[in-house]
């Protein structure tokens, strides 16, 4: 079964202070794992897939296969991070798995 | 620019009242999708189709059923509208069965 797992449902962190948003899948092949963020009043937005290995609004994400995670992270967080963020999975299903979402916050 | 829309913002229904919800996507995508998102549940698929008149059941399809007659307009319909069915409706759709573009929601309220 392909799962997603984002084990803090609320984090907070103060403005410069590094993130990490942390998430954990369960799926037997190859997977693609993507984060999608959704800001206070706006749609929900793809933030980066794992494999354009790029950085996008100072955010990065490492596949770990062996610890089976795709944590998100950022140095120093801004502000206007604060948003619900959601991991996904592509499996053999064809269709993506959403995990239940990190809502973080940047305290001034 | 990549557009997907949704006919309502805000619904309000009463219980066993027939509910109709679209989404138009203007790219021209094969895939089109229905979630809902409820706070600590994250997001749901209902249903989704990747071709026009075909769908298929998500996670959650029990009360829901869809239609696409076209292939750039998708739409959930809500039988007999129950009271645990008010929630967070998100449409969304892609060219291939990876990035998905959203629609901006519809909150259903069924009192």
């Amino acid at each position: 079964a392909q799962r997603v797992t984002q084990p803090e449902k609320l984090l907070s962190v103060f403005k410069g202070a590094p993130v990490e948003l942390k998430c954990n899948y369960s799926y037997s092949g190859s997977p693609e794992l993507f984060w999608y963020v959704q800001y206070s009043r706006q749609r929900l937005q793809l933030l980066l897939r794992h494999i354009s290995r790029e950085s996008i609004k100072g955010f990065t994400a490492d596949l770990n296969k062996g610890e089976t995670s795709f944590h998100l992270k950022k140095p120093f967080a801004q502000e206007e991070d604060s948003a619900m963020y959601y991991c996904a999975l592509l499996g053999g299903s064809e269709k993506l798995v959403f995990g239940k979402g990190t809502k973080l916050t940047v305290n001034p | 620019d990549v557009k997907v829309t949704q006919s309502s913002r805000y619904l309000v229904k009463r219980t066993g009242e027939k509910v109709f919800l679209e989404c138009v996507q203007d790219m021209d995508h094969e895939n089109m999708f229905w979630y809902r998102q409820d706070p600590g549940l994250g997001l749901r698929l209902i249903y989704f189709s990747y071709d026009v008149k075909m769908k298929e059941k998500g996670d959650i399809p029990e009360g829901y059923s869809v239609s696409r007659e076209k292939k750039e307009r998708f739409s959930l319909i809500l039988e007999s509208a129950s009271t645990n069915q008010t929630s967070m409706y998100l449409c969304a759709s892609s060219l291939l069965m990876d990035e998905q573009f959203f629609g901006p929601g519809t909150r259903l309220t069924v009192l």
